[in-house]
């Protein structure tokens, strides 16, 4: 239901913006509205970490430290979408990135969804 | 911030047998953990929430248990669809949501 898209090789420095559809194909009453929504990163042969997250409304959003300032995760609940600005990439951001749903409630927790991952790699 | 310890980092197990993880929090967490399934090439997979919830459509060979700093994550008997690396997540104190490092589960 997640689908990622925008990852690719870019130079140190440089940005590239990631996003993801919920094709919201789902039995469920709810809807892409109404959940928490995250980015998750797996460097290559390494294990997870989370990098972001939006509130459901966009209202509350919260970063990786390393990501501060450099990242910035949006959304568009019309367009069922997700997304993660990335500036100022660096090398140690080279990874598989998820789009996770998160929580339908005040705040998030686990993610009972994911997409397949998107590969950005960011090497000279 | 939270720090989750796996261990341990490579479990050996034959089909059949009883395989038991451990998740330790540097932390209370009370019982807001959740553990994930992932297989190479694929994306993680909800197992646990809740420290013992098994999620939508996990069989009951797979469980969990646990509450505050030590949690456990235990598959009964182990089938050839169950070699995997697995990791634990805390959802109490945050941000960040953390992970932990991950074990891997393989055949003996």
């Amino acid at each position: 239901q997640l689908v990622e898209s925008g990852g690719g090789l870019v130079q140190p420095g440089g940005s590239l913006r990631l996003s993801c559809l919920d094709s919201g194909f789902t039995f469920s009453s709810f809807t892409f509205s109404s959940f928490w929504m995250s980015w998750v990163r797996q460097a290559p042969g390494k294990g997870l970490e989370w990098v972001a997250n939006i509130k459901q409304d966009g209202s509350e959003k919260y970063y990786l430290d390393s990501v501060k300032g450099r990242f910035t995760i949006s959304r568009d609940n019309a367009k069922n979408s997700l997304y993660l600005q990335m500036n100022s990439l660096r090398a140690e951001d080279t990874a598989l990135y998820y789009c996770a749903r998160g929580s339908s409630g005040w705040f998030d927790g686990y993610y009972d969804s994911w997409g397949q991952g998107i590969l950005v790699t960011v090497s000279a | 911030e939270i720090v989750m310890t796996q261990s341990p980092v490579t479990l050996s197990v034959s089909p059949g047998d009883r395989a038991t993880l451990s998740c330790r929090a540097s932390q209370n967490v009370n019982s807001n953990l959740a553990w994930y399934q992932q297989k190479p090439g694929q994306a993680p997979r909800l197992l646990i929430y809740g420290a013992s919830t098994r999620a939508t459509g996990v069989p009951d060979r797979i469980s969990g248990s646990g509450s505050g700093t030590e949690f456990t994550l235990t598959i009964s008997s182990l089938q050839s669809e169950d070699f995997a690396f697995y990791y634990c997540q805390e959802y109490n104190n945050w941000p960040p949501w953390t992970f932990g490092q991950g074990t891997k589960v393989e055949i003996k």
